[in-house]
């Protein structure tokens, strides 16, 4: 099977600006979550989304949204982009119930100028 | 609140030798365990999971991690260690229904020949 796919690999935004970033699991997996990554802050948790509803969601402002499509397929969303936003973005897809690991894509890494 | 803490930022071995990763989780009720590793440039990549049973969970790469809810550890573990393994080791929590992960700060692990 083909791994979890993201797009794009690496992104250049200025300030204010808005940037979508895309997520594909691994076939059959229904559930999709998204990570910030930073060297100051860690792997955070942003939100879970299942059956095209979000069933869990970090403590991100607003301006972080996201959604998921009737394939599983989903994306993530930042609005008025700013420099603390600079991060790799990781997608982790899963089966949807019981204890199953989450699998993990290469991440986008957005720079925020 | 679940919280997952990797007291050592560095981990220094030399090749051959036993290694261990130490982890301590706060969470209530029944934890989900994990255990991934992030080489550079790459997505998190899953080693090992406990859920329930026997306390010793064999891995990839012949990684196991010994689980100890008195002393609330997961320990990640492996008899000899390769120049190989050198990498970035996460040990992740889960709790109750939903995917959403809460990581420790990461170990990096040096393995020197």
């Amino acid at each position: 099977k083909a791994g979890v796919t993201q797009t794009p690999r690496y992104l250049i935004k200025t300030r204010g600006q808005q940037v979508t970033l895309s997520c594909s699991p691994i076939s059959g997996h229904r559930s999709v979550s998204w990570y910030q990554q930073t060297p100051g802050q860690g792997l955070q948790f942003l939100f879970e989304y299942f059956s095209e509803t979000q069933r869990n969601k970090g403590n991100f402002p607003g301006r972080f949204s996201g959604r998921q499509f009737s394939n599983s397929r989903s994306e993530m969303n930042v609005s008025t982009l700013e420099l603390g936003d600079s991060a790799l973005y990781l997608c982790a897809s899963s089966l949807p119930a019981g204890a199953y690991e989450q699998y993990f894509g290469p991440g986008t890494r957005l720079t925020v100028t | 609140a679940q919280s997952v803490a990797q007291p050592e930022d560095q981990v220094n071995v030399a090749e051959g030798n036993p290694l261990t990763v130490k982890c301590t989780y706060s969470v209530s009720g029944n934890p989900y365990l994990f255990w991934y590793v992030q080489y550079p440039n790459r997505g998190l990549q899953f080693l090992l999971k406990y859920i329930t049973g026997d306390n010793l969970v064999k891995g990839s790469y012949g990684f196991e991690a010994e689980f100890n809810k008195s002393q609330t550890s997961f320990h990640l573990k492996k008899p000899s260690a390769l120049v190989s393994d050198s990498a970035l080791y996460f040990c992740a929590v889960r709790q109750n229904a939903g995917n959403m992960l809460t990581f420790g700060g990461g170990t990096r692990l040096m393995v020197k020949p």
